[in-house]
C-alpha cells in the first residue's frame, strides 16, 4: 500500500512571497489532515478535511494560508503572502472514517522563509 | 483544552539501558492515546496507541498502559538499541464512547532520544 505522498521535500523563499504545497493521501482515505511542526514543536494542526469538505479550520491563519481538496483526493496548502514565522515543516497525513484517529503520515515539506 | 505535556529532553542512553518518557494528558470525554516516532529525514510513524483505559499498547519492543486515574501513558522500552535513536511525541485524539473520533490529534512538544554504542 502506497504512503501518503508530499511534494516538494524542501521550499526555501523569501518572505512576501507565496508557496504551494501538495499532498495525496494513501487511496481511499476520506480524511485528510495538513499539520505545521515548528523546530522543537510537536505538530499542530491547520485544517482537516472529511473528503472535499472542512472539518476543522480554526487554527488555520486565514488571512494568508488556504487549503482546498478538490474531488476528495488530493489537497494543496498555499500560503500568501509569507512570513519568516511560517518557517516549518507542514505534515499532511490521513486516515480512514471513523475509529480512534489512527493517522498516516507523509514525509512532510520542509519551507524556510528568508 | 485538550493538552499533552511530556518529560524534558533530550534523553541520552547507552545500549542495552531501561527508557522510560514520560507522558501526562488533559483531556475530556474519551481520548485515545499514541504515541508516533520521527526517524532522522523522516515522517511520523505510529509506534503504538491505546484506545481506553487500562489498554497497554506495544510494538518493537515499546510499552505504554493508558492510566486514566493518573492521566499518563509513558513510554517504555527494556533495552534500548542504537537504531531508536529517533524523537518520540506522545499524542491524544479525542473519541466519543463508541470509539469514533472527533479527528485531530494533539501531540506533545516531543522527546529527543540518543542511544550510543
Amino acid at each position: 500500500e502506497a504512503g501518503v505522498a508530499q511534494s516538494p521535500r524542501y521550499k526555501i523563499i523569501e518572505k512576501r512571497q507565496s508557496v504551494a504545497f501538495w499532498c495525496n493521501p494513501i487511496s481511499g482515505h476520506a480524511t485528510l489532515y495538513w499539520y505545521q511542526q515548528i523546530l522543537g514543536q510537536g505538530p499542530k494542526l491547520l485544517i482537516q478535511f472529511q473528503n472535499n469538505g472542512v472539518v476543522d479550520d480554526s487554527q488555520l491563519p486565514k488571512d494568508r494560508f488556504s487549503a482546498e481538496r478538490l474531488k476528495g483526493v488530493d489537497s494543496t496548502l498555499k500560503i500568501q503572502p509569507a512570513k519568516l514565522e511560517d518557517s516549518a515543516v507542514y505534515l499532511c497525513a490521513s486516515s480512514s472514517s471513523g475509529r480512534y484517529n489512527e493517522q498516516f503520515f507523509g514525509p512532510g515539506t520542509r519551507l524556510t522563509v528568508l | 483544552g485538550d493538552s499533552v505535556t511530556q518529560m524534558e529532553g533530550p534523553v541520552t542512553l547507552s545500549e542495552e539501558a531501561f527508557l522510560t518518557i514520560n507522558c501526562t494528558y488533559t483531556a475530556t470525554g474519551y481520548p485515545s492515546l499514541f504515541w508516533y516516532v520521527q526517524y532522522p529525514g523522516e515522517g511520523l510513524q505510529l509506534l503504538l496507541k491505546a484506545t481506553k483505559a487500562d489498554d497497554k499498547g506495544s510494538n518493537k519492543g515499546f510499552e505504554a498502559t493508558y492510566r486514566k486515574e493518573t492521566t499518563s501513558f509513558h513510554l517504555e522500552k527494556g533495552s534500548v538499541q542504537v537504531s531508536d535513536s529517533a524523537v518520540y511525541f506522545c499524542a491524544l485524539g479525542g473519541s466519543n464512547a463508541g470509539g469514533t473520533s472527533y479527528g485531530k490529534l494533539t501531540f506533545g512538544q516531543g522527546t529527543i532520544l540518543t542511544v550510543h554504542p
